[in-house]
């Protein structure tokens, strides 16, 4: 199955400053790779598909970028309510798999 | 609006049995395929199953054993995951999932306890 590896395990940042969270798969997805945010005692709720497109709803702060092997998710200007976890999702190969998560933390 | 509710979870013995469900509404539902993802308490998440649209063709986690079951009936809206032989690993808020290539939207979670 592919692996996906997210780091940092954590990330602390301030109100309004920029985050990068990374994510590596094993093998090549191509774009077929997904973000998720998940907030404590929520369900996770996708943020971008196709390595870039962001989902319905979702502000223009959060951007994805990447192919193949290395991803990145950017959050430009934190805001209160992005403190969460992100996960990074392959689609390209069953099993699905999930990166182990970033928690993005208040510095 | 899309909308996955899942019912069914509890607690239950190692070695008992427990058939979680998912209703789902605010889309064909019968054009999807669909799966269940799970989260143990303060872990990632972990796929489980998936079922095509048709119910013909379904995949599990290797940690299945044969043990889940997965199935849906197109004409109810809703996905079922049997669940036997059940072990106290097997904690988790069981998700169902919608894909649409990705996975599109979640359901709440119902949380499964095995323990004695």
């Amino acid at each position: 199955e592919i692996v996906m590896t997210q780091s940092p395990a954590t990330l602390s940042v301030s109100p309004g400053e920029r985050a990068t969270l990374s994510c590596r798969a094993s093998q090549s997805v191509g774009s077929n790779l997904a973000w998720h945010q998940q907030k404590p005692g929520q369900a996770p709720r996708l943020l971008i598909y196709g390595a870039s497109t962001r989902a319905t709803g979702i502000p223009a702060r959060f951007t994805g970028s990447g192919s193949g092997t290395q991803f990145s998710l950017t959050i430009s200007s934190l805001q209160p309510e992005d403190f969460a976890v992100y996960f990074c999702q392959q689609y390209i190969d069953w099993p699905r798999t999930f990166g182990q998560g970033t928690k993005v933390e208040i510095k | 609006e899309v909308q996955l509710v899942e019912s069914g979870g509890g607690l239950v013995q190692p070695g008992g049995s427990l058939r979680l469900s998912c209703s789902a509404s605010g889309f064909t539902f019968n054009i999807y395929t669909m799966y269940w993802v799970r989260q143990a308490p303060g872990k990632g998440l972990e796929f489980v199953s998936g079922i095509n649209n048709k119910g013909d063709s379904t995949e599990h986690a290797d940690f299945v054993q044969g043990r889940f079951t997965i199935s849906r009936d197109n004409s109810r809206n809703t996905l079922y995951l049997q669940m036997s032989s059940l072990r106290p690993e097997d904690t988790a808020v069981y998700f169902c999932v919608r894909e649409n290539y990705y996975f599109a939207n979640w359901g709440q979670g119902t949380l499964v306890t095995v323990s004695s």
